[in-house]
């Protein structure tokens, strides 16, 4: 079965700051890799997808970025961290096939101060 | 675009059954499916629903009417570990991606 690391669990970073966050995945190959952004009390925000290695989709405009240097890799970056960008990341990943069923990641919960 | 409404906090007692209602717009349609995620934790896949009907799991059910857009999540016998947030999600019309709901807290009192 899947499973997905992310790390760090928390982070607290300086506004301006720049950011990484990592996601590794297991027990799938050529899945389709997500991140999202869940603030306080709220709903997912989808923010990339990647069907594949160097693959990016973006759904919203933001200071942040996404890479995909390996098929069981995604990675989240920003160069200079805002306030907004406070909150929990999610990494997701489903099959390549387009199963129905998104697995998670147990998430980055960030604070910008 | 896409678009998906839920009811934003539900509560209900122990032993009881609750129903989650979701509606959603959306330019094309792959199915809906829920999840359910407990405070600080990642979102669980629940069920999903690609045909009209009723898919039962336990004692989670899900009903999907394609014809109304309309969708609901039905817990029965509730219990204190049902606490927690629920979303019901679509994928787009590319089947590229996932469009989440806002999320209906459910409280389950004693």
């Amino acid at each position: 079965s899947q499973t997905i690391h992310q790390w760090p669990a928390t982070l607290v970073q300086p506004v301006g700051s720049p950011l990484s966050l990592e996601c590794t995945v297991e027990g799938t190959s050529n899945p389709n890799l997500y991140w999202y952004r869940q603030a306080a009390g709220r709903g997912l925000q989808l923010l990339f997808y990647s069907v594949g290695i160097g693959q990016i989709s973006s759904e919203v405009p933001q200071n942040l970025s996404a890479s995909r240097p390996q098929d069981r890799q995604f990675i989240l970056s920003s160069k200079k961290l805002l306030l907004s960008d406070s909150g929990f990341y999610l990494c997701a990943l489903d099959e390549i096939s387009g199963g129905y069923e998104q697995y998670f990641g147990p998430g980055t919960r960030l604070t910008v101060t | 675009g896409q678009s998906l409404e839920q009811p934003s906090e539900v509560t209900a007692v122990e032993g009881a059954i609750v129903q989650i209602n979701c509606t959603y717009q959306t330019s094309g349609f792959y199915g809906l499916s829920w999840y359910q995620q407990h405070d600080g934790g990642a979102p669980t896949f629940l069920s999903y629903n690609a045909l009209d009907g009723l898919e039962e799991t336990g004692r989670f059910s899900s009903f999907l009417s394609r014809s109304d857009s309309y969708g609901y999540l039905l817990l029965q016998e509730l219990q204190m570990k049902d606490s927690a947030s629920y979303f019901c999600a679509v994928r787009d019309n590319y089947g590229q991606n996932f469009v989440f709901g806002p999320g209906t807290r459910l409280s389950v009192l004693p």
